[in-house]
């Protein structure tokens, strides 16, 4: 039961372009939606998150959507660099009762390269 | 602070033996979490610790799997009676307590498993 997906295992984008990865999930319980990015022979990186009272979280280059009632994120990279080239992993948390804690459930990953 | 350390590495060993991860969290988080990551796969969830106590165990967690956390520092993980199956990334992490600050782990960068 995958309760989180990301269907694109690949992504390729020119330098200075756009990069869009996209993450779906099925549990209505999570509240929390994180990326996270890694490096071959690293531990994954965090690089952005948010909160499901929110509908966009911008952080520098990085923007995270939201969209609740479809159950869809989307991770926006402007412009991309060669050095964001690694694997994004996006991953979600269901809060209960009001206590966080970080048993994330994660999606497959998808490989992005940037292209000078 | 040197981020969370992870030992060793790589280990590669027969099937049947046993093996044992150890984990060095950062200093000032107090929950530290434990992860595995297959091929293609993202990390799953295993087990996590406030402090010393184990509070919550993964139903991946079989019995031949312990984990420690025996003076709310450090960690480690066992796998007793090897099989192929559990070859596998084993990934450290650790986070604050409260808000969404617990949610945001910080990763080592993982001990590799092969079982022959």
């Amino acid at each position: 039961d995958q309760q989180v997906k990301q269907n694109s295992p690949s992504l390729s984008v020119q330098e200075g372009r756009i990069s869009i990865l996209n993450c779906d999930y099925t549990n209505s319980m999570f509240d929390y939606f994180l990326w996270y990015k890694k490096y071959p022979a690293e531990g994954p990186t965090f690089l952005i998150s948010i909160s499901s009272i929110k509908d966009k979280n911008e952080d520098g280059r990085f923007t995270v959507f939201l969209n609740k009632s479809a159950k869809h994120l989307s991770l926006h990279i402007v412009p991309s660099q060669p050095g964001d080239s690694a694997v994004y992993f996006c991953a979600a948390s269901a809060n209960a009762g009001g206590t966080s804690y970080g048993k994330l459930t994660f999606g497959q990953g998808t490989i992005l390269t940037v292209h000078p | 602070d040197t981020g969370v350390s992870q030992d060793p590495r790589h280990k590669i060993t027969k099937r049947g033996q046993n093996v044992t991860f150890r984990c060095d969290p950062i200093s000032e988080h107090n929950r530290l979490y434990w992860y595995r990551q297959t091929l293609g796969q993202g990390p799953e969830f295993l087990t996590y610790f406030q402090n010393e106590a184990q509070l919550e165990k993964s139903r991946l967690l079989s019995d031949r799997f312990s984990a420690e956390r025996p003076k709310g520092s450090f960690s480690t993980l066992e796998i007793q009676r090897t099989e192929q199956g559990d070859s596998a990334m084993y990934l450290c992490a650790s986070s604050r307590t409260g808000g969404s600050g617990a949610n945001v782990l910080t990763f080592g960068a993982g001990s590799r498993l092969t079982v022959l």
